[in-house]
């Protein structure tokens, strides 16, 4: 059974900090790494994509992954309230084109 | 471009009936997944299409369920009989190659 955890938070960080979620999955096989955010009431949407080891950065966003200690993390770089939301890990399945998603952690950003 | 989209918004029906969701994936998508949200939880995966098959369907809760997807492109659940547990979110997602682009998804509620 292909796995993937999450802590599930809440997770509260003061405004203009970093926030850092972190995730382990368990099929060794996976290479392929995302990272969704999905606010109250909406669907996920793909904030960040990852394939190699070490890390990978777009605007406030940074995507680290470790294949050897099997984690992928997310760190928000200067928080925002409306960062405020919950995230989603999804890693592949070998071999297979689907994605198992962890469970999600609840960010809070206080302003 | 166009998104996912999918239909109804929402839907409340009375326990015992059957219902149908759909889904049209973003054009030139070949693979397409329905997945479950009950409300505070994560994403549990019902069914996948590669084309019109499906490799994997070992998400379906019951032979209540089932789904199909026809010309490669848009995608019905069904849910027959249905029971008040089934009310949930209804997410439909496609994609080219790994990364899933998720719709608005359908509110189903069973009274």
């Amino acid at each position: 059974q292909k796995e993937v955890e999450q802590n599930s938070g809440p997770l509260s960080v003061p405004e203009g900090a970093i926030a850092s979620l972190n995730c382990t999955y368990s099929d060794r096989g996976s290479q392929s790494f995302f990272w969704y955010r999905q606010y109250s009431g909406k669907s996920p949407e793909l904030i960040m994509s990852i394939y190699s080891n070490g890390d990978k950065e777009d605007g406030r966003f940074t995507a680290q992954l470790n294949k050897a200690s099997q984690y992928v993390s997310l760190l928000i770089r200067d928080s925002q309230p409306s960062d405020s939301a919950t995230y989603l890990c999804a890693v592949n399945e070998e071999g297979a084109q689907k994605l198992v998603f962890g469970q999600g952690t609840r960010l809070t950003i206080n302003p | 471009g166009a998104g996912v989209s999918q239909s109804p918004s929402n839907k409340v029906t009375e326990k015992g009936k059957d219902v149908e969701l759909r889904c049209d994936p973003i054009s030139g998508h070949t693979a397409l997944y329905w997945y479950r949200q009950s409300l505070g939880q994560g994403l549990e995966f019902l069914i996948y299409f590669q084309g019109n098959s499906a490799p994997d369907k070992s998400g379906l809760p019951s032979d209540r369920f089932s789904a199909e997807r026809t010309g490669g492109s848009v995608s019905t659940l069904t849910i027959q009989r249905t029971q008040q547990e089934d009310s949930a979110v209804y997410l439909c997602a496609s994609s080219f190659s790994e990364t899933q682009y998720f719709g608005p998804g359908t509110r189903l509620l069973v009274l």
